[in-house]
């Protein structure tokens, strides 16, 4: 089944503890993307990559940090979390179907931090 | 001013009605517009995706773009409780870019 798929789902920790949220694509996609999603902000984009060692900032990368060694893999890393990164984040990777690029999202990820 | 303003209701319809979602923009350089839908505790997933001005129909569900007065809409006909969900329009300057998304309005579609 096509996918992605992020970890963990939830996930309560304290200020300053570093954490790291997987996230995985079985599509063979190019570009992948993390947003963060707060309520009467919508999603907002954080990092994106368009392929293997290739990154770039989002509207807001503050406080986050991204690798993509692999193209299945796109880790989000917060070095050193505070309370206003509580949030749900959302990796995605994009499809091109003729004319039509989907974003697919995964199932998102709750973080609280306290 | 946000680039992207979607009136986040929330908005409740009897089944069978006609459900019109709307968003205002205020970038001339978006080209690509869609509609996400969201159920609780998943992530959004394509609904409509729609270039330039014009129309765009898929069933139920109709999406409109006037880029000159940079308004986008998303009509449910015959709305159904399976339409119980919040509706996200999404805008981009290329094709596959960074989306930039309205604050999501919140529907439900009661029997």
């Amino acid at each position: 089944e096509a996918q992605v798929t992020q970890n963990p789902r939830y996930l309560i920790t304290v200020t300053g503890k570093k954490l790291t949220v997987t996230c995985s694509q079985n599509m063979n996609h190019e570009y992948m993307s993390w947003y963060r999603q707060d309520p009467g902000l919508g999603l907002r984009q954080i990092y994106y990559s368009m392929n293997v060692e290739v990154t770039d900032k989002g509207d807001v990368p503050e406080g986050y940090k991204v690798s993509r060694k692999e193209k299945r893999n796109f880790p989000l890393i917060l070095e050193s979390p505070s309370p206003n990164q509580t949030s749900l984040y959302f990796c995605a990777s994009t499809r091109q179907a003729g004319a039509v690029y989907e974003q697919f999202f995964g199932p998102g990820t709750r973080l609280t931090v306290l | 001013q946000k680039e992207v303003e979607q009136d986040p209701g929330p908005l409740s319809v009897p089944e069978g009605a006609i459900v019109s979602l709307n968003c205002t923009y205020s970038n001339s350089a978006f080209q690509y517009f869609m509609w996400y839908r969201q159920y609780s505790r998943k992530g959004p997933e394509l609904l409509m995706y729609t270039y330039s001005s014009g129309n765009k129909e898929d069933g139920r569900f109709t999406a409109q773009v006037d880029k000159s007065s940079k308004y986008i809409s998303l009509f449910i006909r015959d709305s159904q409780p399976s339409d119980s969900a919040t509706y996200l329009c999404a805008m981009s300057k290329n094709s596959y870019g960074k989306l930039t998304f309205g604050q999501g309005t919140i529907l439900t579609v009661h029997p």
